[in-house]
């Protein structure tokens, strides 16, 4: 069984267009995060909500809009798709008392 | 703002050898975690080691320890009898300790080393 799963895996879409990443964790966690990895393999957090509450939000364009209808699910819809934007996004869990996040195995958006 | 910074932005080893990894981070904080991931191919961050700040022994995982030098905010890792499913890119990451039970806690990222395994 997959702890943490995103679906697509992939995403090849045109500019201007909007579209969701899912994520889903089965692991329990009562946090859920977004990290977005660009081409320079860096990756930096965007989101992170805690029991459907939103904590982090990091200077991410009001494009980027996430979702937590339960603990086990934080869905990322970008409106308006940009170039800029393609990139590996990442969903990870963490239960908040330990120290370890594990993470899904990342939506490469290709935006052309 | 901590920063995380991994000097060697690719390192190759030949298999069956030793090969150190470099990690350093700036904090201002006393208490904090550090932590190593693998991210092969497949895409997968896959956690390798973790150290928490206050515990003077380093944390060691089979092959992989690391050497964690607290006063010069270094976090290198050492694996030992590289084998060629260690080729992967590795990252160094260092967070925070909740003030609260809330998910604030921030995880950050050095810019990762890539790690060739020569058979």
């Amino acid at each position: 069984d997959t702890a943490v799963s995103q679906t697509p895996k992939y995403l090849v879409t045109q500019m201007g267009n909007d579209k969701s990443i899912k994520c889903e964790q089965n692991l329990g966690h009562d946090t859920m995060y977004w990290y977005k990895q660009d081409s320079k393999k860096f990756l930096k957090i965007m989101f992170s909500y805690n029991n459907k509450e939103l904590i982090i939000n990091e200077t991410v364009p009001n494009r980027f809009s996430p979702k937590s209808p339960d603990k086990a699910h934080l869905n990322l819809h970008i409106n308006s798709l940009e170039l800029g934007d393609s990139a590996v996004y990442f969903c990870a869990s963490s239960q908040v008392s330990r120290q370890v996040r594990t993470f899904g195995s990342g939506t490469r958006l290709t935006v052309v | 703002a901590q920063t995380v910074t991994q000097s060697q932005p690719e390192m190759s080893v030949q298999e069956a050898e030793t090969v150190t990894l470099s990690c350093t981070y700036d904090t201002s904080e006393s208490d904090y975690y550090l932590f190593w991931y693998k991210q092969p191919p497949s895409r997968q961050m896959i956690l390798v080691i973790r150290q928490e700040a206050y515990k003077q022994q380093n944390a060691t995982e089979n092959r992989f320890s690391v050497n964690f030098q607290k006063a010069a905010k270094s976090f290198s890792l050492k694996i030992s009898d590289s084998q060629l499913g260690d080729a992967a890119m590795y990252f160094c990451a260092y967070r925070t300790i909740p003030d609260t039970n809330f998910g604030n806690e921030k995880l950050t990222f050095g810019t990762g080393t890539r790690l060739t395994i020569i058979p």
